[in-house]
């Protein structure tokens, strides 16, 4: 089956700095989403993103479907942030809507 | 809409006990996804319905686990007899189409078996 890796796996920021988050995935995709999952729990849906660019306030994506990767960016990043970050993807072969997540990033904004 | 909504969202109970976890859909979206979360396992797929009707139940881990769909807004996830490995966070999320279209998910159903 496709494989979904997340670097880093943990990641530390002071609030106001920048990150860039990696999805690299082994197969063609035909969903690829990035999630933020708060410290309650929730999932939340970032971006739905197959390929291209997407930005939504500080927070922007790209996946390059060709090479197998997606990024996520935060910018100016606050406490709020904090929480663990999944990509998760459908494989493009095949039926199935199964979506496959990666480990997640955890990040850590400290004020 | 109010999104997709799971109850209970916490459940507490002895093993050996049924548990039946519950979920409405967005409204008009066709597709109906179960997952779990385990610190060992990740996120995980247990089985998904189009049409109320189960299409990959793949992810089931055993025959402890059903799953209904008896119309387009409610659905449920069953386990008896309970074990604590079954301890985990149970999603359900739905979509509009089934491979490539956003999966919104729900608050989940934290679920304790001691």
């Amino acid at each position: 089956g496709i494989q979904v890796e997340q670097s880093p796996p943990d990641l530390i920021l002071q609030e106001g700095a920048n990150s860039t988050l990696r999805c690299n995935f082994s197969d063609s995709v035909n969903n690829l989403q990035w999630f933020h999952q708060n410290p309650w729990g929730q999932l939340i849906n970032l971006f739905y993103i197959p390929s291209g660019t997407k930005q939504n306030g500080r927070l922007s994506a790209t996946t390059v479907a060709t090479e197998r990767y997606s990024l996520l960016y935060i910018s100016s990043s606050q406490t709020t942030d904090s929480g663990v970050y999944f990509c998760a993807v459908v494989h493009g072969s095949g039926n199935t809507g199964k979506l496959i997540f990666g480990q997640g990033t955890t990040l850590q904004v400290k004020p | 809409d109010a999104g997709v909504i799971q109850s209970p969202r916490h459940e507490v109970t002895e093993m050996g006990q049924e548990v039946t976890l519950r979920c409405k859909p967005i409204s008009g979206h066709d597709y109906l996804f179960w997952y779990r979360q385990t610190m060992m396992r990740g996120l995980e797929l247990l089985i998904y319905f189009n049409n109320n009707v189960p299409i990959d139940d793949s992810g089931m881990p055993e025959d402890r686990f059903s799953a209904k769909m008896p119309n387009a807004s409610f659905s449920t996830l069953k386990i008896q007899p309970s074990e604590p490995r079954d301890s985990a966070v149970y999603f359900c999320a739905s979509s509009s189409e089934g491979r490539r279209e956003t999966q919104y998910f729900g608050p989940g159903t934290r679920l304790l078996v001691l």
